[in-house]
């Protein structure tokens, strides 16, 4: 079975850094890219970035760009969001999400984690 | 970035009837080459994740029910569920995935009537 299950809900403040995981299992983790979504409390969803597992090659919204860093490590097929310095509107939940695959040229996400939930509050 | 609006905001339809949802993109996102429209359905019930419904605006994804299809090219696109069910109370969102940044449109709030 693919899963994306991601770590569980965090609490942080202004300026502090974070980094969240994605772990995956049941499928070539190096043959499907890895999107990040957020979505702000009661709000839509927001496309942050993606990662090709193969080489790290990253795009990012420019929204976030600067602001955020996605990487992988590819021996425990695992991905990862992170942010430097964390500021009060970071507070959303956040997906990772699995990107068709690489060969079809698709950016539809099949399969979703949970969700990690961040909250950023002095 | 290419912009992705959808309407309405939200819909109530009785159960058994036709819920139509559409979706307009600030430009084409219909690929010449290989004649494919870069466009994406998700359904998000409360407190869980989107779930992909349908990819290349009309192809459903695996165990999703055919009353849910998905229709349209180049700028506009339609998400239709031809029979509600109780189970379809949900927000839908239309994504296009032509160019990055991906966007996704606002999302549309199907209730029973």
């Amino acid at each position: 079975e693919v899963q994306l299950v991601q770590s569980g809900a965090k609490v942080r403040e202004p300026e502090e850094s974070l980094r969240i995981s994605c772990r995956t299992s049941g499928y070539s983790f190096t043959k499907y890219w890895i999107s990040w979504v957020r979505q702000m409390p009661g709000k839509g969803l927001e496309w942050m970035g993606n990662i090709d597992p193969t080489n790290s090659y990253t795009n990012y919204c420019p929204s976030f760009q600067g602001h955020i860093t996605i990487s992988v490590d590819k021996s425990t097929a695992t991905a990862y969001l992170q942010w430097g310095s964390l500021r009060a509107s970071d507070t959303a939940m956040y997906y990772c999400a699995r990107q068709a695959l690489k060969e079809s040229g698709g950016g539809d996400l099949d399969i979703w984690g949970q969700g990690t939930m961040v909250t950023v509050s002095s | 970035d290419i912009v992705t609006t959808q309407s309405p905001d939200s819909l109530a339809v009785s159960l058994g009837e036709r819920a139509t949802i559409n979706c307009k993109a600030s430009q084409s996102v219909l690929y010449r080459s290989n004649n494919k429209n870069y466009v994406a359905w998700y359904q998000q019930k409360p407190r869980q994740p989107p779930k992909l419904l349908i990819y290349w605006a009309s192809i459903r994804d695996s165990g999703v029910p055919d009353r849910f299809s998905g229709s349209g090219s180049g700028t506009d696109f339609t998400l239709t569920i031809s029979s509600l069910q109780a189970e379809d109370v949900a927000v839908y969102y239309c994504q296009q995935y032509y160019t990055t940044p991906w966007t996704f449109g606002q999302g549309t709030k199907v209730e029973i009537k």
